[in-house]
């Protein structure tokens, strides 16, 4: 039973362009959400998070959105630039609840100059 | 230089044999966290602890085991039990377990022959 679900496997813009990653989840207790960023045989890096009292957050060129009653946050890139080339994670976490972060499968972002 | 150290980046043994993965952070964090990535399957929660001397299982614990004797230090040992141990694995520490950012190692690649 996949909590985090991230639909698309891929995602191919072009330079200067907008990149929306998309996440979807279907625990409500869910209340904290957090992007990373990773590079083949690294480890994730953290991104950007958004805790539920909001529905945006933004941070340079990354803004985060979430929509409580759809369950859905969205990951909006702009403008994509080739280093942003990386798989990106969703996650989340229950402040109160289950001590863990639980992961989607990643989207692989490619961003062609 | 805080961070989160693991080690080593490679590791081959061969089939039978336990192999133990060391991580070790020095960001004074309560909670660490073991989590394995697949191809296509994201990262997958192995094991975590939010204090030491404690730690709880996570989604896919069978065949792996993990002490928390030092604040520090989390490491994880492979058994003969896990059926399929080839993977790349990650592990995490952040300040407090729940709605904290996760910090991530490099990873360890561990192979077996």
């Amino acid at each position: 039973d996949q909590q985090v679900k991230q639909n698309s496997p891929s995602l191919s813009v072009q330079e200067g362009r907008i990149s929306i990653l998309n996440c979807d989840y279907t625990n409500s207790m869910f209340d904290y959400f957090l992007w990373y960023k990773k590079y083949p045989a690294e480890g994730p890096t953290f991104l950007i998070s958004i805790s539920s009292i909001k529905d945006k957050n933004e941070d340079g060129r990354f803004t985060v959105f979430l929509n409580k009653s759809a369950k859905h946050l969205s990951l909006h890139i702009v403008p994509s630039q080739p280093g942003d080339s990386a798989v990106y994670f969703c996650a989340a976490s229950s402040q109160g609840g289950s001590e863990k972060l639980v992961f989607g499968k990643g989207t692989k972002l490619t961003v062609n100059p | 230089d805080g961070g989160i150290t693991q080690s080593p980046k490679y590791l081959f043994r061969k089939e039978g044999q336990n192999v133990t993965l060391s991580c070790e952070q020095n960001l004074n964090h309560d909670a660490m966290y073991w989590y394995r990535q697949d191809p296509g399957q994201g990262l997958r929660l192995i094991y975590y602890s939010q204090i030491v001397n404690d730690f709880q299982k996570g989604d896919i614990a069978e065949g792996y085991s993990v002490s928390r004797e030092k604040k520090e230090s989390f490491p994880l040992t492979v058994t003969s039990a896990q059926k399929n141990p080839t993977a790349f694995y990650l592990c995490a520490s952040s300040m407090r377990a729940g709605a904290t950012e996760a910090f991530f190692g490099q990873g360890t690649r561990l192979t077996v022959v």
